[in-house]
């Protein structure tokens, strides 16, 4: 089976830009989360969807934001981009209840200049 | 809030036994998951312990004190491919089901 996928890979972006992120969950996950990791730093929570609905939401700006479709593939958007939001963005799946384990795409690394 | 404290460096050589701390202030615990991650990789997960006590998985060991707030990854007959940085993390439900991650430990191999 094909776990996380995503894309784009990497990304170079001017500040003011916005940005669209792509996320595939492992087929059967339904719950997909979000993850800014900047250099030396363990991942920060972003979001959290579950069956298209957001459960949860770290402490970003509203110039964050996400949503999940009817396939729980999902979307983390940024708007206004800062050169502080250069950073590797994780998404991760895992089953309803089993949280604890999340499956990590190789990430979109993005460089804001 | 929540937060979790790790070492940031542990350095030991092939073949030796090497155990990553971790302590954590949390609300609502449900237990405690380990993560590797290699230079420009993604996190993958170890273990997960949601009581006390110590979970064996091959090479790697994981322990929880649930009372005294900490836990530790045990990794033994180390080998160059375990240089990596681990992250302890806890899941919650409060608001939402989320990871919070550790500071993050870079284990060094050497020969």
């Amino acid at each position: 089976d094909a776990g996380v996928t995503q894309s784009p890979t990497h990304l170079i972006k001017t500040r003011g830009q916005q940005v669209t992120l792509r996320c595939s969950p492992i087929s059967g996950h339904k719950s997909v989360s979000w993850y800014q990791q900047v250099l030396g730093q363990g991942p920060q929570f972003i979001f959290q969807y579950y069956e298209k609905e957001e459960r949860g939401r770290g402490n970003f700006p509203d110039r964050f934001s996400a949503r999940q479709f009817p396939n729980y593939s999902s979307e983390l958007n940024v708007n206004a981009l800062l050169l502080g939001d250069s950073a590797l963005y994780l998404c991760a799946s895992s089953l309803a209840g089993q949280e604890y384990e999340q499956y990590f795409g190789p990430g979109t690394r993005l460089t804001v200049t | 809030g929540q937060s979790l404290e790790q070492p940031s460096e542990v350095t030991a050589v092939e073949g030796a036994i090497v155990q990553i701390n971790c302590t954590y202030q949390t609300s609502g615990f449900y237990g405690l998951s380990w993560y590797q991650q290699h230079d420009g990789g993604a996190p993958t997960f170890l273990s997960y312990n949601a009581l006390d006590g110590l979970e064996e998985t091959g090479r790697f060991s994981s322990f929880l004190s649930r009372s005294d707030s900490y836990g530790y990854l045990l990794l033994q007959e180390l080998q160059m491919k375990d240089s990596a940085s681990y992250f302890c993390a806890v899941p919650f439900t409060g608001g939402g089901n989320k990871l919070t991650f550790g500071t993050g430990t870079q284990l060094k191999v050497e020969l």
